[in-house]
C-alpha cells in the first residue's frame, strides 16, 4: 500500500537558517503530492502542493519538487522565522483514492 | 469558497461516557468528508470517510462510529470513551481542482479522557 516517511523531529533551528524537512514515499500509482503545516493550537493548512513528476510546489518562501526519480518531496526553505514554528507533515493521493496517506509530522522548532 | 466548522474546540470527558463531535461543511454540494485523528506523538489517521448521506466507510476498527445524517454535516461519536480516545479529531472535506483534488480541514477538536 502507500506509505510516506518523514524525518524525525523535532528540528530546532535558528531563526533565518536554511531548512530542509525530508520526505519520501512509496504509491502505487502516481501519486499527488502535498505538505501541510499545523501551527500550535490550530488544525491542517495546506501549504503547497505538487501534482505531476518536477512540478515544484511554493507558498510563504517554502518550496517542494516532485521528484518521481528519487520518489521524495522535500520541503525547503531558505531564511526560516519564528512564526514557521509548527508540525509539516508530508501526505500523498492516489487517482480514485479518497483520501490522504500521512507522513507522522515533523515539528519545527524556530529559535530568535 | 468551501469552509469547514466543528465542535466543540475542546472537550473533557470522562472514561465510560458518551461523546459527539460534530462538523458542518459550507460552500459545497455532494462532498467526500473525513475524520481523522491526531494522537499525541504520532501522525494523522483515517478513522472514517463518507461519499454521501448515510454512506459511511470505516478504515480502523475501533470505538468510535460516524454518521451522515445530512449531505453537509457529519458527526463522529462514541458510546464509551476509553483513555485511547484522546487526541486531536480533525473533519475533512475533499475540494476537487482542475489540477486535481485537495484535503481542506477544520480547524480541529481537542478530545482528553480522563
Amino acid at each position: 500500500g502507500d506509505s510516506v516517511t518523514q524525518m524525525e523531529g523535532p528540528v530546532t533551528l535558528s531563526e533565518e537558517a536554511f531548512l530542509t524537512i525530508n520526505c519520501t514515499y512509496t504509491a502505487t500509482g502516481y501519486p499527488s503530492l502535498f505538505w501541510y503545516v499545523q501551527y500550535p493550537g490550530e488544525g491542517l493548512q495546506l501549504l503547497l502542493k505538487a501534482t505531476k513528476a518536477d512540478d515544484k510546489g511554493s507558498n510563504k518562501g517554502f518550496e517542494a519538487t516532485y521528484r518521481k526519480e528519487t520518489t521524495s518531496f522535500h520541503l525547503e526553505k531558505g531564511s526560516v522565522q519564528v512564526s514557521d514554528s509548527a508540525v509539516y507533515f508530508c501526505a500523498l493521493t492516489e487517482l480514485g483514492r479518497r483520501a490522504l496517506t500521512f507522513g507522522s509530522g515533523t515539528r519545527l522548532q524556530v529559535q530568535p | 469558497s468551501q469552509t469547514i466548522h466543528q465542535w466543540p474546540a475542546t472537550l473533557v470527558q470522562p472514561v465510560g461516557s458518551p461523546l459527539s463531535l460534530e462538523c458542518t461543511v459550507e460552500g459545497t454540494s455532494n462532498p467526500n468528508l473525513y475524520w481523522y485523528r491526531q494522537a499525541a506523538g504520532r501522525g494523522l489517521q483515517l478513522l472514517f470517510y463518507s461519499v454521501g448521506i448515510g454512506q459511511i466507510s470505516s478504515e480502523v476498527p475501533q470505538n468510535l462510529s460516524a454518521s451522515r445524517p445530512q449531505d453537509r454535516q457529519f458527526i463522529l461519536s462514541s458510546k464509551k470513551l476509553l483513555l485511547s480516545d484522546s487526541g486531536f479529531y480533525l473533519c475533512a472535506l475533499l475540494g476537487r481542482g482542475v489540477r486535481g483534488n485537495t484535503i481542506y480541514f477544520g480547524e480541529g477538536s481537542w478530545l482528553t479522557v480522563v
